[in-house]
C-alpha cells in the first residue's frame, strides 16, 4: 500500500518550452502533496505544499508563475515547469501524504533541459 | 525553524558488521522524526519513523533507530549490514503534529563491502 507514482520518470524538452509533470497516489487519497527538488548527491528542497482544491503554499524563493502546481483531485497533483532553462534541470520528487504521519515518495522525475 | 544534521557524508562498513548512520536535530516542538533511504535515480523510501513512545523504533530491512532527547539524536542502526544495504539515507524531521513540512538532513551515503 501507500504507492506514489509520477509520470514521466523521465524528460528531455528544449529551453523556453514547457513541461508537465503529474504525481499520483494510487492506493490512498491524499489531502496534502509536496513536491521537492534534488540537485546531485544533495538533500530534498521542499519547493511547495500542494492542497486539494485550493492554491498551493511556495517554499520562498520558488517562483510560483515558473512552477505552476495544481491539485485537482484526492489522487492527483500536476507541477508544470514552464518557460524552461538549463538550470531547472533537475530531479523533481512528489510526495504525499495519506494520514497524519509519514510522507510517501514518488520514483522521481528527471528533467534536462537543453 | 527546524533542522537536521548527519555528520557524516558517507559511512563505509563490512558485509555482516554493525551500521550507524548518525543524525542529530533541532526542533522547537515535540520532534516527529523519520529516516528514508534512497537508490540511484529512485524517490525515497520510507523506513522508519518515531512519534511518541518507545524510544527504540524498529523498521523496515532490519532498521532501527533510537530516540535521544537529551542528545537531540535519532540514530539510524542495523546490527549486520547487507551490500544491498548501500545506497543514500537520509533523516528528516517535522515540528508536531500540525506542522507537515519535512525537514531534511544532507544525507549520509553508506557503502557496504562484501
Amino acid at each position: 500500500g501507500a504507492v506514489v507514482s509520477q509520470h514521466p520518470s523521465w524528460v528531455i524538452c528544449k529551453s523556453g518550452t514547457s513541461v508537465k509533470i503529474e504525481c499520483r497516489s494510487l492506493d490512498f487519497q491524499a489531502t496534502t502533496m509536496f513536491w521537492y527538488r534534488q540537485f546531485p548527491k544533495q538533500s530534498l528542497m521542499l519547493m511547495a505544499t500542494s492542497n486539494e482544491g485550493s492554491k498551493a503554499t511556495y517554499e520562498q524563493g520558488v517562483e510560483k508563475d515558473k512552477f505552476l502546481i495544481n491539485h485537482a483531485s484526492l489522487t492527483l497533483s500536476t507541477l508544470t515547469v514552464t518557460s524552461a532553462h538549463p538550470e531547472d534541470s533537475s530531479f523533481y520528487i512528489c510526495s504525499a501524504r495519506p494520514g497524519d504521519y509519514e510522507q510517501y515518495f514518488g520514483p522521481g522525475t528527471r528533467l534536462t533541459v537543453t | 525553524a527546524q533542522s537536521v544534521a548527519q555528520p557524516e557524508d558517507q559511512v563505509n562498513v563490512a558485509e555482516g558488521n554493525p551500521l550507524t548512520v548518525k543524525c542529530t536535530y533541532s526542533v522547537s516542538g515535540n520532534p516527529y522524526l523519520f529516516w528514508y533511504v534512497q537508490y540511484p535515480n529512485r524517490g525515497l523510501q520510507f523506513l522508519l519513523k518515531y512519534i511518541t513512545g518507545d524510544n527504540l523504533v524498529k523498521g523496515s530491512y532490519g532498521f532501527e533507530a533510537e530516540f535521544n532527547k537529551s542528545q537531540t539524536s535519532f540514530h539510524l542502526k542495523k546490527p549486520s549490514a547487507l551490500v544491498s544495504d548501500s545506497a543514500l539515507y537520509f533523516c528528516a524531521v517535522r515540528g508536531g503534529f500540525n506542522d507537515y513540512k519535512l525537514s531534511f538532513g544532507a544525507g549520509t551515503t553508506v557503502t557496504v563491502r562484501a
